[in-house]
């Protein structure tokens, strides 16, 4: 069964400093998104990573994946407020289209 | 983007009646969508996966006569919560695919109250 775990859960962080999220998950997969989920509302799509090696980056946040090492990060370079929201790292099981969520993390930009 | 529209974006209703929640793909068009369910301060767990013109393929422990999908057509999926109770409470939110893009379009979310 493929699992995805984030790390860490929850994390607040000053604006201006950096951060990563870490995702790893348990079996082989062939890709990893990232998305966007602000209370009460739906999910966004941030970033879709294809490959081993692929980078991606969107304004102040830069993804990338490992598949070696089973690894995506979603680093935060010098965060804001808006960024506050719950980032859901997500993964497919092998040629299938469910998709199968990690916990989420909880970031929080304070000022 | 993509637009996936989904209504009602919040019911209330008593114990034992039904809802329907709408899902329509806006701009292109969708041979699967997919429900969750997301219970607060939790992720998001796949429900069924809805395939237009034949049955839904349900998660293991969700139930078919509890939870009625129907995908009628190519931009159109509903689930029905049928003789709802308190702890059918929760967000519901569906998806829907476009496949040469390789992402999923997620809708506004349902916010389900079951009094």
């Amino acid at each position: 069964e493929l699992k995805v775990e984030q790390n860490p859960l929850f994390l607040s962080m000053q604006e201006g400093k950096n951060y990563t999220i870490y995702c790893n998950y348990s079996t082989t997969s062939d890709r990893l998104y990232w998305y966007r989920q602000d209370p009460g509302k739906s999910l966004e799509s941030l970033f879709v990573l294809l490959s081993n090696g692929a980078v991606k980056q969107e304004g102040r946040l830069m993804a990338s994946l490992d598949t070696k090492a089973r690894l995506s990060t979603l680093h935060i370079t010098a965060a804001v407020h808006d960024l506050s929201a719950t980032y859901f790292c997500v993964t497919t099981q092998g040629g299938s289209e469910k998709l199968v969520f990690g916990k989420g993390t909880k970031l929080t930009v304070n000022p | 983007g993509a637009v996936v529209s989904q209504h009602p974006s919040r019911v209330i209703c008593k114990s034992g009646t039904s809802v329907k929640i709408e899902c329509r793909s806006l701009d292109f068009q969708a041979t699967t969508m997919f429900w969750y369910r997301q219970f607060p301060k939790q992720s998001l767990m796949l429900m069924a996966t809805s395939n237009e013109g034949s049955k839904a393929t349900y998660e293991q422990g969700v139930e078919k006569d509890k939870f009625l999908i129907n995908h009628a057509s190519l931009t159109l999926s509903t689930l029905t919560v049928t003789s709802a109770h308190p702890e059918d409470s929760s967000f519901y939110i569906c998806s829907a695919r476009i496949l040469a893009k390789n992402i999923q379009y997620f809708g506004a979310g349902t916010r389900l109250s079951v009094l």
